[in-house]
């Protein structure tokens, strides 16, 4: 149990251009998913906070114009990175959190996105 | 000051050696502590929580010392399949339940 599965798994797309990424998961309900991003050598960095049916809560240095977040189920989050450059390549990594487990993330398998 | 901080290495150890990883925390209102283990290009698996009173899942021992803010991993009897990278991980539940990674130590054992 407690799979979270994202798609796609790699994209590579050109400058300007906007990525979608789903986050699911896919044997429990999630009322809170979490977006993450993890440079080459670096640690996982919390991007934003996703809670189902309201806004995404946006770390410091985030900016959620460019990183558009929707959760509008129970086990399914988007992350859409908008007019992608290719700083914005990088490792992304959703987890959730079950409903009925406060103290637990669960991990998606992430996405490599690289902008050319 | 990181708000979690790990030996980066990378701990070159030979099979069968036990091998130590520490891990400092900033944030005296943390409550929950981890250790993730990643594969490279793979996302971060669940090892096992850390608790005040030391816990042990076999050749992994996890200890927690809130007092020093000071976390640690032993693993004994090292296996090629133990070469990752371990990342400290701490929750602070008035945050939103938001987990904070260090950037990881790096292993690799060798034959």
């Amino acid at each position: 149990g407690a799979v979270v599965s994202q798609h796609p798994s790699r994209v590579i797309c050109k400058s300007g251009t906007s990525v979608k990424i789903e986050c699911r998961s896919l044997d429990f309900q999630a009322t809170t998913m979490f977006w993450y991003r993890q440079f080459p050598k670096q640690s996982l960095m919390l991007m934003a906070t996703s809670n189902e049916g309201s806004k995404a809560t946006y770390e410091q240095g985030v900016e959620k114009d460019k990183f558009l977040i929707n959760h509008a189920s129970l086990t399914l989050s988007t992350l859409t990175v908008t007019s992608a450059h290719p700083e914005d390549s990088s490792f992304y990594i959703c987890s959730a959190r079950p409903v009925s487990l406060y103290n637990e993330q669960f991990f998606g398998p992430g996405t490599r996105l690289t902008v050319l | 000051r990181k708000e979690v901080e790990q030996d980066p290495g990378p701990f070159n150890v030979p099979e069968g050696a036990t091998v130590a990883f520490n891990c400092t925390y900033s944030n005296s209102a943390s409550q929950s502590f981890f250790w993730y283990r990643q594969d490279c290009r793979k996302e971060p698996k669940l090892l096992m929580s850390v608790y005040s009173s030391g816990n042990e899942d076999g050749r992994f021992t996890a200890q927690l010392n809130r007092a020093s803010q000071y976390i640690s991993l032993l693993i004994r009897d090292s296996k090629l399949s133990d070469s990752a990278t371990y990342l400290c991980v701490v929750n602070e539940w008035g945050g939103g339940n938001k987990l904070t990674f260090g950037t990881g130590t790096q292993l690799k054992v060798e034959l």
